[in-house]
């Protein structure tokens, strides 16, 4: 089945040292979401991609980055963890069209210790 | 701007009974709305979407939803809720002119289906 997957479920890392998270698809979306989702929370969008174009939110931290190499796959990159980004990172795809839904995987639950 | 609101943070049903999931939207023109739902540590899974023509929605796992452009309503309904209805319902908004902006989420509602 196509699908979006998030590796790894689980991430623990250490206050300070960077982690990365990974994102794939096989929906052949052109549109890759970030979010950040804490506490049974709305998902805070991070920044998403058309394509190659990079769209960040104006609150996203500059500790948080970016990187789409090909369509298939999207990294969040955590330079510098604190305690307060332990979360669950949730990737998202879409086509493109205002009607199309987005397509969520399951999650990366990040803790800091 | 486009927001949405879902007025209760916790709804509570007994298994058999209809359940309801309010939402309400504000944006500039026509939307899109969506609902989606979120068991434990999973991510969200689309559940059904209104985008135009007939106001009463059907959706997966048989819910449905009816749009009311009067009153900028996108309620999700089920005649007769399940125990493992239990989850965080969210609603979501895209207004019609915005292009391919992002999905504007409620804060979520969490229903508790009673056996």
């Amino acid at each position: 089945d196509a699908m979006v997957i998030q590796n790894p479920r689980y991430q623990v890392t250490q206050f300070g040292k960077p982690v990365t998270l990974s994102c794939s698809q096989t929906l052949n979306h052109n549109v890759m979401y970030w979010y950040q989702q804490k506490s049974s929370q709305a998902p805070k969008l991070l920044f998403h991609y058309y394509d190659k174009d990079f769209n960040n939110e104006a609150d996203t931290p500059d500790n948080f980055q970016s990187r789409r190499p090909n369509t298939s796959f999207c990294f969040l990159d955590i330079r510098s963890p604190g305690l307060g980004d332990a979360a669950m990172y949730l990737c998202a795809t879409s086509r493109t069209g205002g009607g199309q839904p987005q397509h969520f995987g399951d999650g990366t639950r990040l803790s800091i210790l | 701007a486009q927001s949405v609101a879902q007025p209760e943070d916790q709804v509570n049903v007994a298994e058999g009974n209809p359940l309801t999931v309010k939402c309400t939207y504000s944006v500039s023109g026509n939307p899109y709305l969506f609902w989606y739902v979120q068991y434990p540590n999973r991510g969200l899974q689309f559940l059904l979407k209104y985008i135009t023509g007939d106001n009463l929605v059907k959706g997966s796992y048989g819910f449905e939803a009816e749009f009311n452009k009067s009153q900028t309503s996108f309620h999700l309904k089920k005649p007769s809720a399940l125990v493992s209805d239990s989850a965080l319902y969210f609603c979501a908004v895209r207004a019609l002119t915005s292009g391919n902006t992002p999905l504007v989420f409620g804060k979520g509602t969490r229903l508790s289906v009673i056996a």
